[in-house]
Order: structure tokens, then C-alpha cells, then sequence
């Protein structure tokens, strides 16, 4: 069964600072995917990683894919207050499901 | 890009009733579509895939003559919560998919917040 978790759970950080999220998932999968959820509101595609190796970024987020580690990382560069949202990591199984990890509230202050 | 529109945004309701959220495909013809639940601060759970023309494959735990899952057309699934009980509140969000797109982001449905009374 796949099973996906991110840390940290919570991220409080300064303005102009970096960070990294990080997801671990499970066994073998062949696509990873980002959002961004504001409170209250749906989903916000971000990135969609399909092979080992890759990287994508925008604007001030950059995500990375190892699958031999079974590894992604969101890392956020120099951040601003409107960042602040909950991010999620999904990972695809062998079938078309989608399973989620359990999300990065991220705060970022002045 | 692939967009999905669900709706009711939000619905409150009284404990007993039923509550009908839909959820369409607007540009390409969605082969299985998605249901998630999301309680607060927490992360998505998959409730169920709908295929179109077929029976929905719930998760473990999930009550199907609960939760009904129609996908009548292509561009169309519904979730029905029957007898809906103030346990059942919660954000409710599905998404729709298609063969071609499954190296693509993938889009939800803006979602439906359902609060039982």
C-alpha cells in the first residue's frame, strides 16, 4: 500500500528566508505532484514530476524528484507572505488514485 | 487547461437529508473522476473513483449506500450523501481525469463545503 508523508507538518519562517519541504513516499511510482491549498479553498496545481531526476521550477518554488530515494523536495527561495498556504504532495500508484501526504502549513512572517 | 467545476460551493443542511454535489468536466471528456473529504487541517482522503458507465470502487471504509456515486456521461459524476449526519461535515472536493491527461497537472473541483446540522 502506498503511503505518503511530508515534513515538516508545520513551517513557520521570516520573510527572505529558504526552506525545503520534503515528501517520502512509499514504493514505486511513476508521477508526483504539488498543490497548494489556500484556507477554505480547493486545489492549486504546482508542478507535476514524472521521471527521476527532474526539476521544475516557478516563480519562487522549485521542485525536485528522486525516485530511487522515493524522494520529492519543494523548496521555497527567499520567502514572502503570500506563500503562506498549506502545500501537498501527491504520488500516484499503479492504478489512476491519486494518495496524498499530510500536507506543510506554511506561515511566513515579516 | 483541464478544467472541472463543482458545485455547490457550500451547503448547509438539516441531519436526515440528503445533499447532492456535482462535479463536470468543462473541456474533455473525463473517463474517471474522483472524491476526496478533507477535514480541517487535515489532509485528502480518497472516498471512491467513479468510472463512467460503471459501479464506483470505494476506498476501505467508506459506506457505499452512504456515499451514492453516479457517472452517468462522460463529463458528469455526482456524490450523493444520504442521511447526512453532523459527522459527515466536511470540505468535499473531486477531480476528474482522462488518458491523455494523465501526465498533466491534474485539476479539482473548486469543492463543497457541507455542514450537517
Amino acid at each position: 500500500e502506498l503511503k505518503v508523508e511530508q515534513n515538516p507538518l508545520f513551517l513557520s519562517m521570516q520573510e527572505g528566508k529558504n526552506y525545503t519541504i520534503y515528501c517520502n513516499y512509499s514504493t514505486t511510482s511513476d508521477r508526483l505532484y504539488w498543490y497548494r491549498q489556500d484556507p477554505g479553498k480547493s486545489l492549486e496545481s504546482l508542478f507535476v514530476l514524472l521521471s527521476n531526476g527532474a526539476v521544475k521550477q516557478e516563480g519562487r518554488l522549485m521542485a525536485s524528484l528522486d525516485t530511487k530515494a522515493r524522494l520529492s523536495t519543494l523548496h521555497i527561495t527567499a520567502a514572502v507572505h503570500d506563500l503562506s498556504a498549506t502545500y501537498f504532495c501527491a504520488v500516484g500508484d499503479n492504478t489512476d488514485k491519486l494518495i496524498f501526504g499530510t500536507g506543510t502549513r506554511l506561515q511566513v512572517f515579516p | 487547461g483541464a478544467v472541472v467545476s463543482q458545485h455547490p460551493s457550500w451547503v448547509i443542511c438539516k441531519s436526515g437529508t440528503s445533499v447532492k454535489i456535482e462535479c463536470r468536466s468543462l473541456d474533455f471528456q473525463a473517463t474517471t473522476m474522483f472524491w476526496y473529504r478533507q477535514f480541517p487541517k487535515q489532509s485528502l482522503m480518497l472516498m471512491a473513483t467513479s468510472n463512467e458507465g460503471s459501479k464506483a470502487t470505494y476506498e476501505q471504509g467508506v459506506e457505499k449506500d452512504k456515499f451514492l456515486i453516479n457517472h452517468a456521461s462522460l463529463t458528469l459524476s455526482t456524490l450523493t450523501v444520504t442521511s447526512a449526519h453532523p459527522e459527515d461535515s466536511s470540505f468535499y472536493i473531486c477531480s476528474a481525469n482522462t488518458p491523455g491527461l494523465m501526465n498533466e497537472k491534474l485539476f479539482f473541483g473548486s469543492g463543497t463545503q457541507l455542514s450537517v446540522l
